[in-house]
């Protein structure tokens, strides 16, 4: 089955920087490659995704990449906030009707 | 109304208990799943529903047991759980033709003592 790697784990950035967070992923099958952020105490909620179709997809301040090549996507963060620290999970698909398969995720720390 | 409903927030039972956790969504999505998430880890996939029926279970132990009484609700039955089943249980739905695009409720933190 699909394995997601993510790394790293932890990740302190001062407010103002970018921050870019990179899954490994190890089925060559998966198509779609969302990025959920969990906020303490709250839902994964999704905030951006793509699919294997397109190479970049940005949204305001956050974009992810994807390199099929390699078989790694990347999530990119420009001009962080405090409102950004939480945890990250990217996580892949081989289709719609296949379950998602998360990373481990990442604790993303905005210092002010 | 594009949201999922989880109740209740928090649980507190003891391993003799039995208790139920509500979902509700009015989204139209006929696919819905019970997730449980241990603190700062991804959520792991315990049942699916679609179109009310059972099609997935992650060899979940018989303590859990689903529901899906029509396609707005989903609920868990929990009977005579361990210390180490306290964790986060998230509800989330999806269109059935969409299954990757998951739309979390947000969870029933329980604790078992």
């Amino acid at each position: 089955g699909e394995n997601v790697e993510q790394h790293p784990s932890t990740l302190s950035v001062q407010e103002g920087d970018s921050a870019v967070i990179k899954c490994t992923y190890s089925d060559s099958a998966s198509n779609y490659f969302p990025w959920y952020k969990q906020e303490l105490g709250k839902r994964p909620q999704l905030i951006i995704d793509i699919r294997s179709n397109v190479g970049e997809k940005k949204d305001q301040r956050i974009a992810v990449t994807l390199n099929k090549t390699a078989k790694h996507f990347s999530l990119h963060i420009t001009e962080t906030q405090p409102e950004d620290s939480a945890v990250y999970f990217c996580a892949a698909s081989t289709g719609a009707n296949s379950k998602l398969t998360f990373g481990k995720g990442i604790t993303l720390s905005v210092r002010p | 109304d594009t949201e999922v409903t989880q109740t209740p927030k928090h649980l507190v039972m003891g391993m003799t208990n039995k208790k139920s956790l509500k979902c509700e969504q009015h989204m139209g999505h006929r696919a819905m799943y019970w997730y449980k998430q241990k603190a700062k880890k991804p959520p792991e996939l315990m049942f699916v529903y679609s179109y009310e029926k059972l099609s997935i279970n992650e060899s979940v132990p018989s303590r859990f047991s689903p529901e899906c009484p029509n396609s707005s609700l989903l609920n868990l039955h929990l009977h005579a759980l361990q210390p180490e089943d306290s964790a986060l249980y998230l509800c989330a739905s999806s269109l059935l033709g969409q299954r990757e695009k998951l739309f979390f409720g947000s969870g029933t933190q329980l604790s078992v003592l």
